[in-house]
């Protein structure tokens, strides 16, 4: 079964700091993986977008790191500030069959960042 | 600007009342998707659309319905049939093509007492 976890569920942090989060998956054979942000009571926002043949994507203070082999993908937020404070979701896409794919979600690391 | 407008952003409704939640692009994206949020878990597929008159069955169909008459709308029928419909239902378009990013409509949260 394909399963997406991150961990941790939760994040409090000062202000300034430097912080990585963490996105697991079991299967590999994956087309992409996606980054959103999301804002209580709100949709999602996407923020980066890594194909499998990527090893990372930058935008801004945000850098998303992709290891197949591993099954992991990190996003790292650099010099955190108040507004960073969100929920961040990983998806990860897999082929199921020619024309079909399946869009898997984690849980989620819910970030707070004190000024 | 192009983007995903879900409405209305709050509903309630009496038990056993069936309800449409609305969803329109203007992005000109071919396949879109609902997927409903509880707390603690994470986002579940209800159903989806790759082109316009046709839909599948997500994870979670039981006591839903939806349309794809017009490529821009995606309305979702919460039926009198699913057991557990309060939830923030969320959705969500892309193009084509396997590297296009999902991109999110704001969401609506109904309330079913």
């Amino acid at each position: 079964k394909q399963e997406v976890t991150q961990i941790p569920a939760a994040l409090s942090v000062p202000e300034g700091e430097n912080l990585v989060l963490n996105c697991s998956f079991t299967d590999s054979a994956i087309y992409n993986l996606q980054w959103f942000r999301q804002d209580p009571g709100k949709g999602l926002t996407s923020l980066l977008l890594i194909q499998s043949s990527q090893r990372e994507q930058t935008s801004g203070r945000l850098n998303a790191s992709l290891d197949k082999s591993s099954g992991r993908s990190t996003l790292y937020i650099a010099a955190s500030q108040p507004g960073d404070s969100a929920t961040y979701l990983c998806a990860v896409r897999y082929s199921l069959s020619y024309n079909t794919d399946k869009l898997i979600f984690g849980t989620g690391t819910r970030l707070q960042v004190f000024p | 600007d192009g983007g995903i407008t879900q409405s209305p952003k709050y509903l309630f409704r009496k038990e056993g009342q069936n309800v449409t939640l609305s969803c329109e692009q203007n992005l000109n994206h071919d396949a879109m998707y609902w997927y409903r949020q509880d707390p603690g878990q994470g986002l579940r597929l209800i159903y989806y659309s790759q082109i316009v008159n046709d839909f599948q069955k997500g994870d979670i169909a039981e006591g839903y319905s939806v349309s794809r008459e017009k490529k821009e709308s995606f309305p979702l029928t919460v039926t009198s049939a699913q057991k557990n419909p309060t939830a923030f239902y969320l959705c969500a378009s892309t193009r084509r093509s396997y590297n296009s990013p999902l991109h999110f409509g704001n969401g609506t949260r109904l309330t079913v007492t």
